[in-house]
Parts: C-alpha cells; structure tokens; sequence
C-alpha cells in the first residue's frame, strides 16, 4: 500500500518567495496532520484537519502560513513570504479517526518522508 | 501541561548489548502511548500502541512496556540496523494531539 505521500523532498528559496508543501494522505484516512520538526524544538503540530475541515490550526506560527485540504486525497501548506527561520523539515502524517468528541478514537498516525525547507 | 520526555538523548551500544529507552510523561488522562523509529531523512515510522499501565507489545528485538508514569523501549540483543532516534508521542484522552519526546538517539556499533 502507498504511504504518506509528499512533495517536494527538498526546496531551496530566498527568503520572501512563496513556498508550497504537498500532501497525499493514505487512501481511507480521514485526519490529516501538518508537522514541523527542527533540532531544538522536536516535532510540532501545526494544523489538524478532520474530513478536510480545519480543526486546530493554533500550530500556525504566522499569518504567513496557511494550509488547505480541497479533497480528501491531497493537502497544500503555503509560506508566504518565507523567511529564514522557517528552514526546518515539515512532515505530513495521517490516520483514522471514528466516533466523535470524548468517545472518538484515532488508530495511529502515519508519517511521510517529509520536505527539507531551506530558505536563505 | 502535558509533557513528554525522553532519556537518554543518546546512546551508543555494541551488537549485542541489550539496553532500556526511557519515557516518561504527564498527561492529564491517557488515551495512548506511542513508539516511533526514525531514520535519517525519513519520517517517523509506527512501532507500538500502548494504552493501559501493565500492557506490553513486542516485535522483534523491541519490547515496549507502559507504566502510569513511563514507558521503557527495552532493545534485546540489538543489531547495527537497529540504529535510529526512536520517539515516544502520548496522547490524552479527549483530544487528538500527540505530544512528542525530542527522542534517543541510538547507534549499535558492529
């Protein structure tokens, strides 16, 4: 079975170009995850969507980002304008999640290899 | 606050040497305790789900074990390819976050 599926692997920009991660959640998943992992500060949720609804984007650091999620196969993350301190590795991760509010569960998250942001 | 910590940060073992990664969380009610490999320029892969104190998964060389305040990845007789960061993530109950570990570090030297 095909995995998280992200794009690009790697992105070199200068600083104030606008950047665009990709996403392709596992087929069946139904919560979508945008991480970004730096050396300092590990792993850190940025925005959650449920059904392709956002539900938790308190992650965000900026208004310069955003993310979308206009299906159920395929997920954006924009910077715009980029800037040095947002050079980290962002990853991708989904799962599924049945039931609602306290009585819902989610089974495990699966991650993508990730993209490596570099912006100079 | 919901914390997660991981100890060692690094560790270095011969083949062979079996050895304990330590997590150890706070969490205002736990729905799930997880594990997570980590390769360089990968990212993390799904090992184990742990939900109750006293629960233990295996597979393969790995052991994971959950207490009401920790979680040990015990490592039997280990490989070279063992080598990785292995993270621990909780989730509480009620919620959908994970809170990770910053993780261990682990190289099995040949």
């Amino acid at each position: 079975d095909a995995g998280v599926i992200q794009s690009p692997r790697h992105e070199v920009t200068e600083m104030g170009q606008e950047v665009t991660l990709r996403c392709k959640p596992i087929s069946g998943h139904n919560s979508l995850f945008w991480y970004r992992q730096t050396m300092m500060r590990g792993l850190e949720l940025l925005i959650y969507f449920n059904n392709n609804v956002p539900i938790d984007d308190s992650g965000m650091p900026e208004d310069r980002f955003s993310a979308k999620m206009p299906n159920a196969s395929f997920s954006t993350l924009k910077i715009q304008p980029s800037e040095p301190r947002d050079s980290a590795v962002y990853f991708c991760a989904s799962s599924t999640r049945t039931g609602l509010g306290l009585g819902s569960s989610n089974q495990p998250q699966h991650f993508g290899d990730g993209t490596r942001l570099s912006i100079l | 606050e919901d914390q997660v910590t991981q100890s060692p940060e690094a560790l270095r073992l011969q083949e062979g040497e079996s050895s304990s990664l330590n997590c150890s969380y706070t969490v205002s009610g736990l729905r799930g305790l997880f594990w997570y490999r980590q390769d360089p320029g990968k990212g993390p892969e799904f090992l184990f789900t742990l939900y109750s104190a006293g629960e233990e998964k295996e597979k393969e060389r790995l052991k994971a074990t959950l207490t009401k305040k920790e979680s040990f990845l015990h490592i039997t007789a280990p490989k070279p390819e063992d080598s990785a960061t292995y993270l621990c993530a909780v989730q509480a109950a009620g919620t959908y976050k994970y809170i990770f570990g910053t993780g261990t570090r682990l190289k099995v030297l040949a």
